[in-house]
């Protein structure tokens, strides 16, 4: 089982509607959750991160996290072109001393118009 | 100066050269990582510094090898690879404990060929 999975996508997503990104992790013990955006020949930079059960809320990303399932998400309202790009979900699999961030393969993103 | 930056960019050598990478962040964290993302791969964790100690290695094969000064500069020393450790290697840096554990910064990577 990998540590973290993410569907590849494709998924297309037309200009305003809401886009779905789903993670699962098989840590149990993970506490800390985050959500990279990479567009294309760039570094990935962070769009979100959470910790606590539940949702979470900046802007058009909503975050979502449920531990008992093991299970994260990632909303994008009101979808803009310049939303496509490549999502990374990451999860902090150590408790202390220095994190161990491992990444998801990342969900293609396409926004049309 | 820029939070991470990673010399070179990019980085064509061949199978029995030794060359080197290197990160320096300004952002006063205490955490450095070498991650690796090949096409079609996720990002694959390789090490991490804290506080200048290394605290993983991720079974990753001794011609990679990596050296932490101190917790602004970090290296990659490359030596007899493989044409399939052509990659981008991303260096990132983060603080190591505190209400943003695991945020990382990124540095905008080293493009490495390997002929």
């Amino acid at each position: 089982q990998k540590e973290v999975e993410q569907n590849s996508g494709p998924l297309s997503v037309p200009e305003g509607a809401i886009a779905s990104l789903n993670c699962t992790y098989s840590d149990r013990g993970s506490q800390s959750f985050f959500w990279y955006r990479q567009y294309s020949g760039k570094s990935p930079e962070l769009i979100m991160f959470i910790y606590s059960n539940g949702d979470k809320e900046d802007g058009r990303f909503t975050a979502q996290l449920n531990k008992a399932s093991q299970y994260v998400s990632l909303l994008i309202r009101d979808s803009q072109p310049s939303d496509s790009a490549t999502y990374l979900c990451a999860v902090n699999m150590r408790l202390s001393s220095a994190s161990k961030i491992i990444f998801g393969s990342g969900t293609r993103l396409s926004i049309r118009p | 100066e820029t939070g991470v930056t990673q010399t070179p960019r990019h980085l064509v050598m061949g199978m029995t050269n030794k060359k080197s990478l290197k990160c320096e962040q300004h952002l006063g964290h205490n955490a450095m990582y070498w991650y690796k993302q090949s096409a079609k791969k996720p990002l694959e964790l390789m090490f991490v510094y804290n506080f200048k100690e290394q605290t993983e290695n991720n079974s990753v094969p001794s011609r990679f090898s990596p050296e932490c000064p101190n917790s602004s500069h970090l290296f990659l020393h490359l030596h007899t690879l493989q044409p399939e450790d052509s990659a981008l290697y991303l260096c990132a840096s983060s603080q190591p404990t505190g209400a943003n554990t695991g945020e990382l910064f990124f540095g905008e990577g080293s493009r490495l060929t390997v002929l």
